[in-house]
């Protein structure tokens, strides 16, 4: 069935780091992929999107590319801030039905 | 633009009462989604509209949870008779109901069963 599958977390990393937070999917056809952000107290936002293959979304420093050929769309920042403490969500949209499917979510800690 | 509004923002009833939560999607937009999400979880789908219609509610527990959306803009989403596990954040999305476009979140109603 169509589903997605996120790094497991919680992810601790120190301010400036490399962050990589994996993402794959199965699905049928040609789904849209996004990448959602829930700050603490806050609801979901969306944070970066991309609708075909090989596009990239970006979005406050953060990107994730769409590869078709490994069905994945990892999230990557080159240097994380304590204000990207969050949980992040990977989601795929169906093509069709426009059905919203989320991954599990990852927790990110960001320490000065 | 304002956003998805729901409403109440928290509640606490016991197990078997019941309860209804709100939402008014963002003006315009046809498709409308009700999710769960658990303590450390992600969005669990319960049930979409497109319009008045409903597309999908395959994982809505049906013999408890019941959603309506009259005249295709708000909606109501019911729980009757309450279980502890139906303890979770409730959350209201809507999106135009075009290709490719994202969904807008509400701020969710955290309901506790006790």
């Amino acid at each position: 069935g169509n589903s997605v599958t996120q790094m497991e977390g919680p992810v601790t990393l120190s301010e400036e780091a490399f962050l990589t937070i994996n993402c794959t999917y199965t699905a049928t056809g040609y789904p849209s992929l996004f990448w959602y952000v829930q700050y603490p107290g806050e609801g979901l936002q969306l944070l970066l999107k991309a609708t075909k293959a090989d596009d990239k979304g970006s979005n406050k420093g953060f990107e994730a590319t769409y590869r078709k050929e490994t069905t994945s769309f990892h999230l990557e920042k080159g240097s994380v801030q304590v204000s990207d403490s969050a949980v992040y969500f990977c989601a795929l949209k169906f093509q069709g039905a426009q059905k919203l499917v989320f991954g599990q979510g990852t927790r990110l800690t960001i320490n000065p | 633009e304002a956003g998805v509004a729901q409403s109440p923002r928290y509640k606490i009833i016991e197990k078997r009462q019941s309860v209804a939560f709100w939402c008014n999607p963002i003006s315009g937009h046809a498709t409308l989604y009700w999710y769960q999400q658990i303590l450390g979880q992600g969005p669990k789908l319960l049930i979409q509209f497109q319009n008045n219609g409903v597309v999908d509610d395959s994982q809505l527990p049906k013999d408890r949870f019941s959603a309506e959306r009259l005249k295709g803009v708000d909606s109501t989403l019911k729980i009757q008779p309450a279980k502890l596990e139906d303890s979770a954040v409730y959350l209201c999305a809507s999106s135009t109901g075009q290709e490719n476009t994202e969904a807008f979140f509400g701020q969710g109603t955290r309901l506790t069963v006790v």
